[in-house]
Parts: C-alpha cells; sequence; structure tokens
C-alpha cells in the first residue's frame, strides 16, 4: 500500500500565481487533512475533510481552498500565492471505528516557497 | 480538547530508556493521549495512543497516571534513529471530527 502520497514534493512560487495540492490516499479513510508547518513550529491545521463532500475549515484557513469530491482525494488551492504562505505542507488521513480514532497517517509533505 | 504541556527537549543515552512526559491536567474523561514523533523534515508517525490503562506496543509503551493528568512515553531501548520531535495531544474521540491541535513537542535527542 502506498499510504498516503503528496503530489508534488517541492514547488516554487511567484507571489500571485495559484497553485493545487494533491492529496490521495489508498486506505478507504473517512477523514483527511490538511496542516502546514513553519520552521521551528508545530503542525497548524489548516482544512480537514469529515467525508466526500464535506471540508471544513481548521485554525488557519485564510488563503486556502479544500474540495473532497471523491473519498480517496483532497485538494488544497491557494488561489494567490504569498510569501507567508511558504512553508511544508502535510496531508494526514485517518479512520474511526466505534467512535474511537486509530491515529493519522501522514503523506511526507510538499515544500513549497512562494518568491 | 485538553492543551498539553511537554519540556521542549532532552537528551538520552543511545540503549538506555527515554522517558518522556506530558501534562495535560485539564483532560476530560472522554479524552484520549496520542503520541506522534517526526523525524527530521518527515511527516509525523503515530506511536501509540490511550484513555486511563497502561498501553504498549512493539515501538513504546504510554503510562498514564491515575488522575490521567499527566502521561509519560517510555521508548525502552532508545537508538540513534528514535532522534525526533515527539508530540503529545489530547482529543475527544467522540468528537466525531478527530482534528489533532499539535504544539512544539519535545526535542529527543539520543546520543552515541
Amino acid at each position: 500500500n502506498a499510504g498516503v502520497t503528496q503530489t508534488p514534493k517541492f514547488r516554487v512560487l511567484k507571489t500571485g500565481q495559484s497553485m493545487t495540492l494533491l492529496c490521495a490516499q489508498d486506505m478507504n479513510h473517512e477523514y483527511m487533512y490538511w496542516y502546514r508547518q513553519d520552521p521551528g513550529m508545530g503542525l497548524r491545521l489548516i482544512h480537514y475533510s469529515v467525508g466526500e463532500g464535506t471540508t471544513a475549515k481548521g485554525e488557519v484557513p485564510d488563503g486556502y481552498n479544500v474540495s473532497r469530491l471523491k473519498k480517496q482525494n483532497f485538494l488544497l488551492g491557494l488561489e494567490s500565492a504569498a510569501p507567508s504562505q511558504t512553508s511544508v505542507y502535510f496531508c494526514a488521513s485517518s479512520y474511526s471505528r466505534q467512535d474511537l480514532n486509530y491515529g493519522y497517517t501522514f503523506g511526507s509533505g510538499t515544500r513549497l516557497t512562494v518568491v | 480538547d485538553a492543551k498539553t504541556t511537554q519540556p521542549p527537549s532532552m537528551d538520552c543515552a543511545e540503549g538506555r530508556a527515554a522517558n518522556l512526559p506530558c501534562n495535560h491536567s485539564t483532560i476530560s474523561g472522554n479524552e484520549y493521549v496520542y503520541w506522534y514523533r517526526q523525524i527530521h523534515s518527515q511527516g509525523p508517525q503515530y506511536i501509540i495512543h490511550g484513555l486511563k490503562n497502561n498501553e504498549t506496543n512493539e515501538m513504546a509503551s504510554l503510562i498514564i497516571t491515575e488522575d490521567r493528568k499527566s502521561s509519560t512515553l517510555i521508548l525502552p531501548h532508545a537508538t540513534l534513529r528514535d532522534t525526533a520531535v515527539y508530540y503529545c495531544i489530547v482529543i475527544r474521540t467522540t468528537s466525531g471530527t478527530y482534528k489533532y491541535i499539535f504544539g512544539t513537542g519535545t526535542r529527543l535527542k539520543v546520543l552515541a
């Protein structure tokens, strides 16, 4: 199993450009999440989804949009990139059974630089 | 969800047990304790979770105090590959969302 796959792994954008980060999971997980991590800091939740067709805001949603059209994919979009969005982006998925969450599986990250 | 407090850094000699503490004094009865680690710049890795009983798996042991206000992650025989940032997270798993709030964690350095 591939687990959680993030595409691309690296990207450099110019200020004002747009892009989409793709997250794909093959574990049939209901829940998916996008986090960002800035140097020396913990992860901060951007958006998340509790199932196909649903999305919700996390701690730092401004400047980002997401979509979950298929259960296995969770897309993160930047409509007009800003230098403040330079970060490492992590996607994760998880499942639960009988209301107990069995932990997240994270992707390997996308390193985004906005110049 | 309850807030957690961890020491910013710790050192441990290779081959010795690494004991990483976490304080979660505001934890409520239906909140679980989860531990993750992040090696270098990789994605975080799930280690273990528990409610009130001590738990053990192939990676680590989790000791939760009787009053549940603190816990300790134990790596029984630390190796250099265990050098990482360790995150303690408390969440209510009946919330239906299971969204974690990560703090800054404990940076564990295993010394040769």
